[in-house]
């Protein structure tokens, strides 16, 4: 059974900084790996999505990386900003797995001003 | 584009009665929808995959008794929480997906309190 866990549970940063959100997941054979936002009591948006045959992904100021065979996938937030105060989840999907997401606990972030 | 609506945001119900939740795609034909259940501080665990008009997949350890899904159309699924009790009190959340079924867009949520 596949378990995907996120490092740290909570990070609190200063503004302009940058970081790094770490997922591990137990299976490898993955079809593909999410990174999602929730802000509190709302639902998830869609920050990146990496294909197994990719090792990463931009999109601003964010870029994920997956190296598949270590069951691994970080987030990096350059230039932190307030605004970017979330909790951050990353989820997996398996091969012809009629697209059933494992999320991780996610992590809590707060950027302070 | 790709919008999911999830209706009621909140709602309050007493013990014993039943409360139904819609998750509609507002611009895009949603051949399968997804229903999570999240409790505070924790992940999103599936709950039932649904495909448009045939009967939901539910996952291990969810009553299909008590948590009724229905995929009538291409655009509307309902999740009907059965005689709820305060145990069922969590932050449902519903997906959806069409063409690209490795793409899934998510409702806001729905808070639900049985007192």
């Amino acid at each position: 059974k596949q378990e995907v866990t996120q490092i740290p549970a909570a990070l609190s940063v200063p503004e302009g900084e940058n970081l790094v959100l770490n997922c591990s997941f137990t299976d490898s054979a993955i079809y593909n790996l999410q990174w999602f936002r929730q802000d509190p009591g709302k639902g998830l948006t869609s920050l990146l999505l990496i294909q197994s045959s990719q090792r990463e992904q931009t999109s601003g100021r964010l870029n994920a990386s997956l190296d598949k065979s270590s069951g691994r996938s970080t987030l990096y937030i350059a230039a932190s900003q307030p605004g970017d105060s979330a909790t951050y989840l990353c989820a997996v999907c398996p091969p012809g797995g009629g697209n059933k997401l494992t999320f991780g606990t996610g992590t809590q972030l707060k950027v302070e001003l | 584009g790709a919008v999911v609506s999830q209706h009621p945001s909140w709602v309050i119900c007493k013990s014993g009665t039943s409360v139904k939740i819609e998750c509609r795609s507002l611009d895009f034909q949603a051949t399968t929808m997804f229903w999570y259940r999240q409790f505070p501080k924790q992940s999103l665990m599936l709950m039932a995959t649904s495909n448009e008009g045939s009967k939901a997949t539910y996952e291990q350890g969810v009553e299909k008794d008590k948590f009724l899904i229905n995929h009538a159309s291409l655009t509307l699924s309902t999740l009907t929480v059965t005689s709820a009790h305060p145990e069922d009190s969590s932050f449902y959340i519903c997906s959806a997906s069409g063409d690209y079924p490795e793409i899934q867009y998510f409702g806001a949520g729905t808070r639900l309190s049985v007192l």
